[in-house]
């Protein structure tokens, strides 16, 4: 079976500081992992994804995420806040037939 | 441009009655996905197909049905049997059924309940 788990609904940081946005995951086969951003009454769009290339994956807009199996994690980086990061954010993991099961996601503020 | 349509943006449900959402694509994918989201509680499945004329049932199937006639749409109806249907409803699709697909979302439909 596969779940993520997302700890802190609600971050709030200081424009220009260290974004962390935590995930966790359980599977009972090796993970495919992915973080999507979502803005307001909008779809949700990939920011990246980690297919086991790479543990430390780049994405879009300045995001990374490093995959440790040994913790279970795929967290969500950014060295610098910008105002335009304000969003909801969400982690998933894929299962059988490309099912995703998703966390419940983080909103994130951003404070001028 | 490619991409994924969903129609309405608003929807507006009287007791009692069915509606239909829409879900169009033409990025040529196999696969197509409902996903109810609430406040709170992320992503929901509602139902997936990996093919045209087959479709499952995801975690919360209830009160709703799909159909799947053609490659690129994929319109789920939203029945008098769900109880509780005031949510936002997205659409998703990727190119097959492997695991480290990207899922690709449609801008997404509001559902309420008069």
């Amino acid at each position: 079976a596969q779940s993520v788990t997302q700890l802190g609904s609600h971050v709030s940081v200081s424009e220009g500081a260290l974004v962390l946005l935590r995930c966790n995951y359980s599977s009972s086969v090796p993970p495919y992992l992915f973080w999507y951003v979502q803005y307001p009454n909008q779809g949700l769009q990939l920011l990246l994804k980690y297919t086991s290339a790479a543990t430390l994956v780049k994405g879009i807009n300045g995001f990374e995420a490093e995959f440790k199996k040994s913790e279970t994690s795929f967290h969500l980086t950014k060295p610098s806040a910008h105002m335009s990061d304000a969003a909801e954010y969400f982690c998933a993991v894929s299962g059988t037939g490309n099912q995703f099961y998703f966390g419940t996601g983080t909103s994130l503020t951003v404070i001028p | 441009d490619g991409g994924i349509t969903q129609s309405p943006k608003y929807l507006f449900r009287k007791e009692g009655q069915n509606v239909t959402l829409s879900c169009e694509q033409n990025l040529n994918h196999d696969a197509m996905y409902w996903y109810r989201q609430d406040p709170g509680q992320g992503l929901r499945l509602i139902y997936y197909s990996q093919i045209v004329n087959d479709f499952q049932k995801g975690d919360i199937a209830e009160g709703y049905s799909v159909s799947r006639e053609k490659k690129e749409s994929f319109p789920l109806t939203v029945t008098s049997a769900q109880k509780n249907p005031t949510a936002f409803y997205l659409c998703a699709s990727s190119p097959g059924q492997t695991r480290q697909e990207t899922q690709y979302f449609g801008p997404g439909t509001r559902l309420l309940v008069l």
